[in-house]
């Protein structure tokens, strides 16, 4: 159990394009899930809380216009990158927590998305 | 600013030999603590987690992590380590809301 799956695994676009990330839970509900970015040879840093049903929380320094999250159902979290530049391009990784009501859940991670842009 | 550190860029260790990669945290009150690892190309996987209690946690593959409150660390143990245990290994610590701050990472190579 605790599968998390991300879709695309990569994808390549256009500067000046918009990219959508699809993070699904696959045998749990998560009532929270997480947007964190990796760059190269370096760890991750937490973008934004999505929560759902309500309005993700960004990090500081994150642009809330620039990343969009909707968070729409209890198995689903999309992140989509608005007018993409070369400066976006990373690695996308996103993480789900399974809804208990506990507060020691464990964050279980999608595989990432690879994210080119040209 | 509450952060985890891990001292080690990369660990060496011969095959069948024990490894020890380092953490040690900055975060206020009672953190839980956690190791990830990461393959190549893919997403963190989970192994395991401090919350209260023992001070030594076992979790997966073999691997267990020694958590001292006096010098706030948790250190990530195995006492026979495999060629397959190479690999980019994360610890994390809990800052509250279940926002994780990571570390930078440790690479582990294990030789044949």
């Amino acid at each position: 159990g605790a599968v998390v799956s991300q879709h695309p695994s990569w994808v390549i676009c256009k500067s000046g394009t918009s990219v959508k990330i699809e993070c699904r839970s696959l045998d749990f509900q998560a009532t929270t899930m997480f947007w964190y970015r990796q760059f190269p040879k370096q760890s991750l840093m937490l973008m934004a809380t999505s929560n759902e049903g309500s309005k993700a929380t960004y990090e500081q320094g994150v642009e809330k216009d620039k990343f969009l999250i909707n968070h729409a159902s209890l198995t689903l979290s999309t992140l989509t990158v608005t007018s993409a530049h070369p400066e976006d391009s990373s690695f996308y990784i996103c993480s789900a927590i399974r809804t208990s009501g506990r507060t020691q859940e464990t964050q279980y991670f999608g595989p990432g998305t690879r994210l080119l842009v040209l | 600013a509450q952060s985890v550190a891990q001292p080690e860029d990369q660990v060496n260790v011969a095959e069948g030999n024990p490894l020890t990669v380092k953490c040690t945290y900055s975060v206020s009150g009672n953190p839980y603590l956690f190791w990830y690892v990461q393959y190549p190309n893919r997403g963190l996987q989970f192994l395991l987690k401090y919350i209260t209690g023992d001070n030594l946690v076992k979790g997966s593959y073999g691997f267990e992590a020694e958590f001292n409150k006096s010098q706030t660390s948790f250190h990530l143990k195995k006492p026979s380590a495999l060629v397959s245990d190479s690999a980019l290994y994360f610890c994390a610590a809990d800052t509250g809301f279940q926002k994780l701050v990571f570390g930078t990472g440790t690479r582990l190579l294990v030789s044949p």
